[in-house]
């Protein structure tokens, strides 16, 4: 099973809006990454969050993390259409060496 | 620097036949990682490699297998096919071993099983 779990599965805006997405998981963590995946195409790394972080900010956008709720969100600012794909969480459990992802949110920009 | 290069991009094959997918990493990175995704059951962890041994194994049957040569390329082998096994199949390279890091991913080879 998925040890990730996002908020909204789908989410769609317009251009010029700010896009959230959360994400849950379940087990202690030594970090939390996001990635993107564009129709047809691998995932692409996003930003990585350490455990004994709380934010983390690279260009529009930012992710927190609250490691008592087990949650952490992406906030993509100003959004453009070429922001539209799916974007997953991905955990590295401190009980496992492995990424673990969830299911994703298909995020659509309007133009 | 050249990103991870998947081949072959696309096949199909029938069910009962075997499969072998090729992932070059980037160079300078030993560890190699296989996925599979699928509409249903998203992204599922395959195996590890590093260094030429696997690391780490997910949960699947052992008709799935891989291995990877001295100069990092891996391959991932699928025998005996079936319907069920039609996914992308995408692989992710890092420098090293684990989750520590970012990976970075090939765009994936497309299996078709009719």
């Amino acid at each position: 099973s998925q040890q990730g779990e996002e908020d909204p599965q789908a989410l769609s805006i317009q251009e010029g809006e700010n896009a959230t997405m959360n994400c849950s998981y379940k087990t202690s963590i030594n970090n939390l990454q996001w990635y993107r995946q564009n129709s047809g195409r691998g995932l692409v790394h996003l930003i990585l969050i350490r455990s004994n972080e709380r934010e983390k900010h690279s260009g529009r956008l930012r992710v927190t993390l609250d490691t008592s709720k087990k949650s952490s969100s992406l906030l993509i600012t100003a959004s453009r259409a070429a922001d539209t794909a799916s974007y997953f969480c991905a955990t590295d459990p401190t009980s496992g060496s492995r990424l673990t992802f969830g299911e994703g949110t298909q995020l659509t920009v309007n133009p | 620097k050249a990103g991870v290069t998947q081949t072959p991009r696309y096949l199909i094959k029938t069910r009962g036949q075997q499969v072998t997918l090729s992932c070059s990493p980037i160079s300078g990175h030993r560890s190699v990682s296989w996925y599979q995704q699928t509409p249903g059951q998203g992204l599922q962890f395959l195996f590890e490699y590093f260094s030429e041994t696997q690391r780490n194994k997910g949960n699947f049957p052992g008709r799935f297998s891989g291995r990877q040569f001295s100069n990092s390329r891996s391959e991932m082998n699928v025998s005996t096919l079936e319907l069920g096994d039609s996914a992308l199949y995408l692989c992710a390279s890092s420098p090293g071993q684990g989750a520590i890091q970012p990976q970075h991913f090939g765009d994936g080879t497309r299996l078709s099983i009719l």
